[in-house]
């Protein structure tokens, strides 16, 4: 299948901070990402659509403001966590689509955050 | 609003047996269901992706079905191992490529 290739795969940063995850589809374009939150013994949880050359789509009840999201080329779409707290430690995780909707998801190798 | 439940929650098996896992979604207009496995910290690896007008699909050990009208899946292991020992989630897409997922099985084979 199609991969996914997301960094860093774990991260600890201070309060306050800012931390950016990058997600790249490596053998593929993606006009479409996503990025998903998991908190520990739970499922994932979508956060927002990352469209290429558009503002992304946040769900309900996800602050805007804070997860940053960039979708600068068919291969790459950031989240950027802004001004981090202890309360956004968890595991993002992104996917992608190959352009159709209706085609298979890839996803990410996920990444560890860790605000201290 | 689109609901996707899995049971069980957990479940262990002696190494060998065959093993059903369960996936059932509220809203049957779905253009695809996949299955995915999850080993502890780490991403998600896709297995099986059924699109909405088929029953089912096969890979290996792996067989998928899906009942949209009933808005049910099953994921049949067969002959498990050791190995096979991960988290598996159900997500259902019915809106735009959007992922909605199940709280996943987490199954445990013993050797």
């Amino acid at each position: 299948g199609a991969v996914v290739s997301q960094h860093p795969s774990r991260v600890i940063c201070k309060s306050g901070t800012s931390v950016k995850i990058e997600c790249r589809s490596l053998d593929f374009q993606a006009t479409t990402m996503f990025w998903y939150r998991q908190f520990p013994k739970q499922s994932l949880m979508l956060m927002a659509t990352s469209n290429e050359g558009s503002k992304a789509t946040y769900e309900q009840g996800v602050e805007k403001d804070k997860f940053l999201i960039n979708h600068a080329s068919l291969t790459l779409s950031t989240l950027t966590v802004t001004s981090a707290h202890p309360e956004d430690s968890s595991f993002y995780i992104c996917s992608a689509r190959d352009r159709a909707v209706n085609t298979e998801a890839f996803f990410g190798q996920g990444t560890r955050l860790t605000v201290v | 609003k689109q609901e996707v439940t899995q049971i069980p929650a957990a479940l262990s098996v002696p190494e060998g047996e065959n093993l059903v896992l369960n996936c059932s979604f509220t809203d049957s207009a779905i253009y695809n269901l996949q299955w995915f496995r999850q080993d502890p910290g780490k991403g998600l690896t896709s297995l099986l992706l059924i699109q909405s007008s088929q029953r089912e699909q096969t890979s290996g050990r792996l067989n998928a079905s899906l009942d949209k009208s009933s808005g049910r899946s099953t994921l049949y292991i067969a002959a498990s191992q050791p190995g096979d020992s991960a988290t598996y989630l159900c997500a259902v897409n019915n809106q735009g490529g959007k992922l909605i997922f199940g709280q996943g099985t987490e199954l445990s084979v013993k050797p």
